[in-house]
């Protein structure tokens, strides 16, 4: 079974509201990290946080790590229809190998 | 700076044939890897390289897929033969250490 598993498995929001994605895991990780795949393409690293960092903050990302509950969330504020793509978490537990989670499929309407 | 290049870009192939795909990763990263994505799910390790040497094939079905890297540069995956369920987006990824990984746009496989 996959390390990673994102929740919901489909979300659907209008422009300008905020997308909230979890994602929960099995094992320790070293580092947990969230990526961007839209359709048809290859997927693009969006932000990575640390085991013993609780929140980090790029642009109008906002993820946070709670290891004693094993999961993570991505919010994404003020959303636009180019956010539209798929977001998949990412762990590691301190080697190169990731594994990746089942995606969660964000759509936003303009 | 360059990204990951792949080819071809798509493929279509009837069961039992073979078929290979290629990568360049960007110039620099010694770190490559090779996933599957199956349609709906997360990609999945198949096969990561460090300079021309395998560091991880636990997840590769050996027994059909092969890969190489050599000089430690582009590399190739070959799958023969095919079966139905090697249908899927084969993704190309480089890094240049143990955090961030480029992928390429893949390669989608349709076996009939």
């Amino acid at each position: 079974s996959q390390q990673g598993e994102e929740d919901p498995q489909a979300l659907s929001i209008q422009e300008g509201e905020n997308a909230t994605m979890n994602c929960s895991y099995k094992t320790s990780i070293n580092n947990l990290q969230w990526y961007r795949q839209n359709s048809g393409r290859g997927l693009v690293h969006l932000i990575l946080i640390r085991s013993n960092e609780r929140e980090k903050h790029s642009g109008r990302l906002r993820v946070t790590l709670d290891t004693s509950k094993k999961s993570s969330s991505l919010l994404i504020t003020a959303s636009r229809a180019a956010d539209t793509a798929s977001y998949f978490c990412a762990t590691d537990d301190g080697g190169s190998r990731l594994t990746f989670g089942e995606g969660t499929q964000l759509t936003v309407n303009p | 700076e360059a990204g990951v290049a792949q080819s071809p870009r798509y493929k279509i192939i009837e069961k039992r044939q073979s078929v290979a795909f290629w990568c360049n990763p960007i110039s620099g990263h010694a770190t490559l890897y090779w996933y599957q994505q199956i349609l709906g799910q997360g990609p999945k390790l198949l096969i990561q390289f460090q300079n021309n040497g395998v560091v991880d094939d636990s997840q590769l079905p050996k027994d059909r897929f092969s890969a190489e890297r050599l000089k430690g540069v582009d590399s190739t995956l070959k799958i023969q033969p095919a079966k139905l369920e090697d249908s899927a987006v084969y993704l190309c990824a480089s890094s240049p250490n143990i955090y961030e990984q480029y992928f390429g746009p893949g390669t989608r496989l349709t076996v009939t």
